[in-house]
């Protein structure tokens, strides 16, 4: 079974840089043709995209925030991380991280999604 | 960066009804390359559709899609009570995902 968990801090102050981790499960981040995505959702709103990073170590980023989204991966651990730099209150927002399947390619397993408010 | 429509943005109907939502892009989009997903309160979205047409594991058969280039669209056929939710077009386009706005359908 499939499953993906994210987790990180509930309130980080602005400025302050979020990581945040997505642990598999089920599956591995070195397999080949594995892709893993963020995407975020601000309360009441829509979904948006982030970020996105590869078996092979490939990444890809939202053209927006690009200069303030880095992610990677954690092999030893099975995990995809993802930082955001100077957070704004307007970075609050569900954040979920996802499989990509390539054969579509669409995003078919998602997690439970993590909340993070930035306030001061 | 192709930019995603969609229409309307409420969609107000009753249980057994159908229902159309649209999905326009400001550039061609591979239908391959076009999804639709459901999402309800408090969940995470849930593929429905990929490649314009095709239905993921598990979804009725009152959903479908259908479409090319730049105009797409999500039918349900007879709307069940489970289906009143936010409905989202997401394309992928040089390496990168881009989600439409979402048509929220609630019950009249």
């Amino acid at each position: 079974q499939v499953t993906l968990r994210e987790s990180g801090p509930a309130l980080v102050k602005p400025t302050q840089t979020l990581t945040l981790t997505c642990t598999l499960s089920g599956l591995s981040v070195s397999d080949t043709g594995m892709c893993v995505t963020w995407i975020r959702q601000p309360p009441g709103k829509a979904l948006e995209w982030l970020a996105r990073i590869d078996w092979d170590d490939d990444k890809y980023y939202t053209t927006s925030l690009k200069t303030r989204l880095t992610i990677s991966k954690d092999t030893s651990k099975n995990q995809v991380v993802l930082t955001m730099t100077k957070m704004d209150p307007v970075d609050t927002a569900t954040y979920y991280c996802a499989r990509i399947r390539l054969v579509g390619p669409y995003i078919d397993s998602w997690g439970q999604g993590t909340l993070v408010t930035v306030s001061s | 960066e192709i930019v995603l429509t969609q229409s309307p943005g409420t969609l107000s109907l009753s249980p057994g009804e159908r229902a159309t939502l649209s999905c326009r892009a400001s550039q061609s989009v591979r239908s391959d390359y076009l999804n639709w997903y459901q999402q309800k309160p408090g969940q995470a979205p849930r593929l429905l559709i990929s490649g314009a047409s095709s239905r993921a594991t598990g979804i009725p058969d009152r959903f479908s899609g259908s479409g090319s280039g730049t105009d797409f669209s999500l039918t349900i056929s007879r709307l069940e009570p489970e289906d009143f939710a936010v409905y989202y077009c997401q394309q992928f386009d040089n390496s990168i995902f881009t989600f439409g706005p979402g048509t929220k359908v609630d019950i009249k």
